[in-house]
């Protein structure tokens, strides 16, 4: 299995500051003959289910603002959101789909400072 | 707009069957470019990938869960269905179906539109 672990755990960041969010694979998850990332990121709020926010590592999904984005090549991605609003306390979670047993990190809880 | 609903009993004694369905609305289940799957999420813990099923009846499973775990389609009720057997207090959990784009004819395994999700607790 691939194993996917994200750090931190929780993070509080204060209205209008950045929020930086990492997560690691056991292996590699770039897939060398189309070189993309099978990585993916979730937002989960409260009582709702997990929202896609970026696929393929870096690519936003459509409706997505713009403060949130991906990074990372390999085994070390980071997703940031910008200018941090209220309405993105939510626990988030990184996914791979490199290999045909999907797995997740385990989420970071994110609050307001 | 297509949408997803679980459906199914809340609450299941230990060691019977756990059987969910989930409604597509607003397109085919049929359709050529989706596949269709289940995901897990149990109080205080992370989320977890059960399986996923194409309108073939083409499924993946979760080697930890494989032995117990049967997913299903139905396309005359534009539904698919899980049935998880033998279950203990460990399968509590919110369960949630969703969907997978197609790229080409290749699934592609992230998830781009989820159900409400529905609570299931196992206890006698």
């Amino acid at each position: 299995d691939i194993v996917m672990t994200q750090s931190p755990d929780s993070l509080a960041v204060s209205l209008g500051g950045r929020a930086t969010i990492n997560c690691k694979s056991s292996q590699s998850i770039l897939y060398n003959s189309n070189n993309k990332n099978y990585l993916a990121w979730y937002q989960q709020k409260p009582g709702q289910p997990p929202k896609l926010l970026i696929y393929w590592a870096s690519t936003r999904e459509s409706g997505v603002p713009d403060r949130f984005s991906g990074s990372g090549s390999g085994t070390d991605f980071t997703l940031t959101i910008n200018s941090l609003q209220a309405e993105d306390v939510a626990v988030y979670y990184c996914q791979q789909y490199y290999a045909n047993l999907y797995t997740f990190g385990q989420g970071t809880k994110l609050e307001i400072k | 707009q297509l949408q997803l609903q679980e459906s199914g009993p809340g609450l299941v004694k230990p060691s019977e069957t756990l059987s969910l369905t989930c409604t597509v609305s607003g397109g085919s289940i049929s359709s050529t470019s989706y596949y269709w799957g289940w995901i897990r999420r149990p109080p205080g813990k992370g989320l977890e990938w059960i399986g996923t099923i194409y309108y073939t009846g083409t499924t993946y499973y979760n080697p930890s869960l494989k032995s117990r775990v049967t997913i299903s389609v139905d396309t005359s009720k534009n539904q698919f269905s899980l049935k998880l057997s033998s279950v203990t207090a460990a399968d509590t959990a919110v369960y949630y179906c969703a969907k997978h784009p197609i790229q080409g004819t290749t699934l592609i395994g992230y998830f781009d539109n989820w159900g409400q999700g529905t609570l299931v607790t196992v206890s006698s």
